[in-house]
């Protein structure tokens, strides 16, 4: 199993762009979610899926939009790219949504936003 | 709702010497608590977690972590630091729900020789 993939890596993007963070997992989970990661701020959640098809806001929601048409795949999109989202983002999954269960983050994109 | 407060942002100890990091809780409910550690860019990886059987729990890498409901704590300990060691670890709750963790600020720990 590759776990939970993402892409790019890195990406630079100018006040205004959008752009799309992709997300994938091959452990057919049910629960997916994207974090951003702030200096001295831990990881804030940005949006969840408990399955394809439903998706819900977290704490930290505005400026993105998500889908989940898919079990495997997950992407977050920057509408209006703002410097405020320079930030790195995780994905992460689980097989449930359940509190007992691991999450398994990816490797995390880091977006400077100029 | 659930939070986690990490006492110390920067933790520093010798080479084979002890860890302890430190974590709080606030839950209305049983908890499940986690410890992640992410190594200099890299991605969050699960240390140990304490789901409501066994108080004391062991981790990996010789990590283990102890329940304390009187005290609302689930520190992070290790008998014997190591070069590898050094990297940030975040103490982690889960909403009773499974739909979010809130994560603590962080610690990073410094393991000097």
């Amino acid at each position: 199993n590759a776990g939970v993939t993402q892409t790019p890596k890195f990406q630079v993007l100018k006040t205004g762009q959008s752009m799309t963070l992709q997300c994938a997992q091959d452990m057919n989970h049910e629960y997916m979610s994207w974090y951003r990661q702030d200096p001295g701020m831990g990881l804030r959640l940005i949006h969840y899926s408990v399955g394809a098809g439903i998706t819900d806001q977290g704490e930290v929601p505005n400026g993105y939009n998500v889908s989940r048409s898919t079990t495997e795949d997950f992407p977050l999109r920057l509408l209006s790219a703002a410097p405020s989202q320079t930030s790195v983002y995780f994905c992460a999954s689980k097989y449930t949504p359940s509190s007992y269960n691991e999450q398994f983050f990816g490797p995390g994109t880091r977006l400077t936003v100029l | 709702a659930q939070s986690v407060t990490q006492l110390d942002s920067h933790v520093s100890v010798s080479e084979g010497t002890p860890v302890l990091l430190r974590c709080n809780y606030s839950s209305s409910y049983s908890p499940s608590l986690f410890w992640y550690v992410q190594h200099p860019n890299k991605g969050l990886q699960l240390l140990l977690k304490y789901t409501s059987a066994a108080t004391l729990v062991k981790g990996i890498n010789g990590f283990e972590a102890e329940f304390k409901k009187s005290e609302t704590s689930f520190h992070l300990t290790k008998p014997s630091a190591h070069m590898s060691d050094a990297a940030e670890y975040f103490c982690v709750v889960s909403e009773n729900s499974g739909y979010a963790l809130n994560f603590g600020k962080g610690t990073s720990l410094l393991v000097t020789p």
